[in-house]
C-alpha cells in the first residue's frame, strides 16, 4: 500500500496570508491526525478526523482549521498567517476510529512564513 | 491529561554499544504507549507500541521497550547500536478507551547520536 501523502512538501508564504495543506492517508484509513512540530514546542496536536467528522481538537486558535472528505483525504487550513506558524505540519491515518494500532505519518509539509 | 517526559535530549554512543532513551509519562488513567523515530527530513515511524499484555514489546530492527505501570516508564533500549540508528527518538501516549485514542501526546524527544 502507499503511504500517507502530504501536498505540497514545501511552502513559504507572508505574514497575514492564508494556507492550505493536503493529506491522503493510507488506503482503507479513515482516521486522520494533524500535528504541528517546532523546535520549541516539539510535536503538537492540532486536530483529528474520522468519517469527515472532527473528532479531538488540541489548544490552537480558530486560525486553524480543517475537514475531512469522503473520501477520507484532509486539508488544514491556517488563515493570517503569523511567524510563529512556521513548522513542519504532520499529517497521520490509522486504521482504527483513533490510533489503537499506532498512526502512520507522512512526510510533513514545511511551512515558512516570512 | 497526560504528558510525557523524556529525559534525555541527546544521547551519543558508540557503534555496537548498548544504549537506553528513557520515557516516563503522567496519567490519570491507563494508557497506550507508542515510540517514533524521526530520521532527518522524513515523518515518524512507528517503531514499537504498548497496548496490553506481555510489558516486554519487541520492533524488528533490534530495539525493545519495557512497560513498568508502577514507575509509569517506557524506556527504550536496544544491545547493539548501528550508525544507522542515527535518528530522533519519540516516546507517546494516547489514554484508553475513549474518543482521544487519535491525539498522541509526545514528549520531546532524543536524539540519538551514534559515531564510529
Amino acid at each position: 500500500k502507499a503511504g500517507v501523502t502530504q501536498t505540497p512538501r514545501y511552502l513559504i508564504k507572508t505574514r497575514g496570508q492564508q494556507v492550505t495543506l493536503s493529506c491522503s492517508p493510507i488506503s482503507g484509513h479513515r482516521s486522520v491526525s494533524w500535528y504541528q512540530q517546532t523546535p520549541g514546542q516539539g510535536l503538537q496536536f492540532l486536530f483529528e478526523y474520522f468519517s469527515e467528522t472532527q473528532r479531538n481538537k488540541g489548544n490552537f486558535p480558530g486560525r486553524f482549521s480543517g475537514r475531512q472528505f469522503s473520501n477520507s483525504r484532509s486539508e488544514m487550513n491556517v488563515s493570517t498567517l503569523e511567524l510563529g506558524d512556521s513548522a513542519l505540519y504532520l499529517c497521520a491515518s490509522s486504521s482504527g476510529q483513533g490510533g489503537i494500532r499506532g498512526q502512520y505519518f507522512g512526510p510533513g509539509t514545511r511551512l515558512t512564513v516570512t | 491529561a497526560q504528558s510525557v517526559t523524556q529525559l534525555d535530549s541527546q544521547v551519543p554512543v558508540f557503534e555496537e554499544a548498548p544504549v537506553e532513551l528513557r520515557c516516563n509519562y503522567s496519567s490519570s488513567v491507563s494508557v497506550y504507549l507508542f515510540w517514533y523515530v524521526q530520521y532527518p527530513n522524513q515523518g515518524l515511524q512507528l517503531l514499537l507500541k504498548y497496548l496490553s499484555g506481555s510489558t516486554l514489546v519487541e520492533s524488528i530492527n533490534g530495539f525493545e521497550a519495557e512497560f513498568n505501570k508502577s514507575q509509569t516508564s517506557f524506556h527504550l533500549r536496544k544491545p547493539s547500536v548501528h550508525i544507522s540508528d542515527t535518528a530522533e527518538y519519540f516516546c507517546a501516549v494516547t489514554p484508553q478507551g475513549s474518543s482521544n485514542t487519535g491525539k498522541l501526546i509526545f514528549g520531546q524527544g532524543t536524539t540519538l547520536q551514534v559515531k564510529p
